[in-house]
């Protein structure tokens, strides 16, 4: 069955770094695109950004460009989010999600998601 | 980028009745190259991710019972749950995917009455 693990989240001071994984298996990793969407506390959802399934095209939410940088290593079947020069808004639930359909970056929806893990951003 | 606004914020619905969620986009999701409408819908239950329950606007996800549909085209979509059941107090959020970034509405929070 498909299982997204995330890990690498925690507690972080304001201008620091922070990377998070998310280990993906029970699918064939390398032919999915792959997003990381994000829940602050109490809050809704936020898409995050998007990585196509051979790691050739990237899209970020403006607030984290040139902050965050997606990536992925399909020979471990891993996700990441290079998170740098954190802010205290980014203090969320960090969730990692597969696209529904293979070799497509547009759709239709994301049919798979980790259980999330916490990003707290603060002095 | 394109707005995504669902109403009601939060709805009171009796077990065995009807709900109805809408969402509105601020620009058309529909591609009329292939005639989709590029919007889903999640549901969210405390303390778990969200689970996609229909997509292509109308298209039910394997497995989603079939109390649950969705309708609508180009900027205005509904999602209808027919006769409520009990483990479908949740928050429900619609989600474009026509263009980066990927919105979703602000989510609508569907309770007993």
């Amino acid at each position: 069955q498909v299982q997204l693990v995330e890990s690498g989240g925690g507690v972080v001071q304001p201008g620091r770094s922070l990377r998070l994984s998310c280990a993906a298996s029970g699918f064939t990793f390398r032919s999915y695109g792959m997003h990381w969407v994000r829940q602050a506390p109490g809050k809704g959802l936020e898409w995050v950004a998007l990585i196509s399934y051979d790691g050739g095209n990237k899209y970020y939410l403006d607030s984290v460009k040139g902050r965050f940088t997606i990536s992925r290593d399909n020979s471990k079947n891993t996700l990441y989010l290079q998170m740098n020069s954190l802010r205290a808004e980014d203090t969320a639930v960090y969730y990692c999600a597969k696209e529904k359909e293979e070799y497509s970056g547009y759709g239709p929806g994301f049919d798979y998601w980790g259980q999330g893990t916490l990003v707290t951003v603060s002095s | 980028d394109f707005v995504m606004t669902q109403s009601p914020d939060s709805l009171a619905v009796s077990l065995g009745e009807r709900a109805t969620i809408n969402c509105k986009s601020s620009q058309s999701v529909l591609y009329t190259s292939n005639s989709k409408n590029y919007l889903a819908w999640y549901q969210q239950k405390p303390g778990q991710p969200p689970k996609l329950l229909i997509y292509w606007a109308s298209i039910r996800e394997s497995g989603v019972p079939d109390r649950f549909s969705g309708s609508g085209s180009g900027t205005d979509f509904t999602l209808t749950i027919s006769s409520l059941q009990a483990e479908d107090v949740a928050v429900y959020y619609c989600q474009q995917y026509h263009n980066t970034p990927y919105t979703f509405g602000q989510g609508t929070k569907l309770e007993f009455k």
